[in-house]
């Protein structure tokens, strides 16, 4: 069974840091691409981050780009993402989300999300 | 990049049909045949429930089908069902490498 379970999100001040972690298991992790989308309270889906399988490869929505990085272990199956110069604006829940193996950029398992509230 | 457009809600009776519309640009639905369909109840996570813009995975129901034309996809619920009540997003893949998703609609069974 394909679980995801997100880790790491609290309270922070803004300009502040926080690293999520994404534990993936039940799947090949290393041969999945791998995502976080975010959901403001009240608020729609935004997708802000990818990364390919190996982990050579990043991608980013504009407004997180140069404070967030993506990055993954194979080896502990494991997915993070650093989150740095927090504003209020990044207050949501966190989900991290498998790309379908059938390369069609679907999002067929999500974790139960981690919620980031950022306050002063 | 400007999140695909999608109405705030739609409200059918049990057993009508309804669509959701989701309009974006020659740079991601008119472009991609990657476009995918979400189910969020409330306080739950989101649900795939059609990708390939048509496409059904196993466990979705076979009342849910998706289409496209031009820079526009569309959702459509057959025989509306109370537990079909929730929010809807529909995602696309784009000419920057991302995914940008709808606003969400919000289907209220009447």
């Amino acid at each position: 069974e394909v679980q995801l379970l997100e880790s790491g999100g609290g309270l922070v001040q803004p300009g502040g840091s926080l690293r999520l972690s994404c534990a993936a298991s039940g799947f090949t992790f290393s041969s999945s691409p791998m995502n976080w989308v975010r959901q403001a309270p009240g608020k729609g889906l935004e997708w802000i981050s990818a990364l390919t399988a190996s982990g050579g490869t990043t991608y980013y929505i504009d407004s997180v780009r140069g404070r967030f990085t993506i990055s993954r272990d194979n080896s502990r199956n494991t997915l993070f993402l650093q989150m740095n110069s927090l504003t209020t604006e990044d207050t949501a829940v966190y989900y991290c989300a498998r790309e379908s193996p059938r390369g069609d950029c679907s999002y067929d398992y999500w974790g139960l999300g981690t919620l980031v509230t950022v306050s002063s | 990049q400007s999140a695909l457009t999608q109405p705030a809600s739609v409200s059918g009776s049990p057993g009508q049909s309804i669509t959701i519309s989701c309009t974006g640009t020659s740079s991601d639905i008119g472009r991609y045949m990657y476009v995918s369909w979400y189910q969020q109840h409330p306080g739950k996570v989101p649900k795939l429930i059609i990708y390939g813009v048509s496409d059904r995975p196993s466990g979705a129901s076979n009342r849910f089908s998706g289409s496209k034309s031009g820079n526009t996809a569309s959702l459509t619920i057959s025989g509306l069902q109370a537990e079909d009540e929730a929010d809807y997003y529909c995602g696309s893949y784009t000419t920057s490498s991302t995914l940008v998703f709808g606003g969400g609609t919000k289907v209220t069974v009447l």
